[in-house]
């Protein structure tokens, strides 16, 4: 039963493609969120949505799209990835107090 | 200047030992203060969770405010090997949303 999920786990592509990760959560939550953490573990927020609509939009390129079909899933979508794109994205979701991660999406940028 | 530092480490103790991890902050704003554990691999889950000053306690361990200093701590007492992750401080103004991150200490305890 997990409660955040993302998919893929890996994911290994060239520079100049375009990219999707997937997360869904099954806790009933209406807050979501997507986070980047570089090699030196910093982790930052990228994006918020709160029922489908964007709360939160931290400086990130516009190259960087997210989509919540509904409150359970929150897409991101990048294109014409690039180098510095090699990170691991989570996903959260949120409820009073707590922030719930995925486990991650490790992308390579080759 | 970060809005949150956190020595990355490494940290290496011996098992049983206590552990002190800590965060600074400059935002005087920020009222919720958290850690999370992050095991190689996986996501950050939450540890401790501190609303303004004091201290609370869970078990082995401690989470220490102090709005005062900008300073935030978490002890760790009879550490065990299964402790060996690395610790992320957080914080926000608003609970938990739009937490703001200490860069994480890497700890690692030796049988």
């Amino acid at each position: 039963d997990t409660a955040v999920s993302q998919t893929p786990k890996y994911l290994v592509t060239q520079m100049g493609n375009d990219k999707s990760i997937k997360c869904e959560q099954n806790l009933g939550h209406d807050t979501m969120y997507w986070y980047k953490q570089d090699s030196k573990k910093f982790l930052k927020i990228m994006f918020s949505y709160n029922n489908k609509e964007l709360i939160i939009n931290e400086t990130v390129p516009n190259r960087f799209s997210p989509k919540s079909p509904d409150k359970a899933h929150l897409n991101l979508h990048i294109n014409s990835l690039e180098l510095g794109d090699s990170a691991v994205y989570f996903c959260a979701s949120v409820t009073s107090g707590t922030q719930y991660f995925g486990p991650g999406t490790r992308l390579l940028v080759l | 200047q970060k809005e949150v530092e956190q020595d990355p480490g490494p940290l290496s103790v011996p098992e049983g030992a206590i552990v002190s991890l800590n965060c600074t902050y400059s935002n005087s704003a920020f009222q919720y203060f958290m850690w999370y554990r992050q095991y190689s691999r996986k996501g950050p889950e939450l540890l401790m969770y501190t609303y303004s000053s004091g201290n609370k306690e869970d078990g082995r361990f401690t989470a220490q405010v102090d709005k005062s200093s900008k300073y935030i701590s978490l002890f760790i007492r009879d550490s065990q090997p299964s402790d060996s992750a690395t610790y992320l401080c957080a914080m926000s103004v608003e609970g938990a949303q739009k937490l703001v991150f200490g860069q994480g200490t890497r700890l690692t305890i030796n049988p």
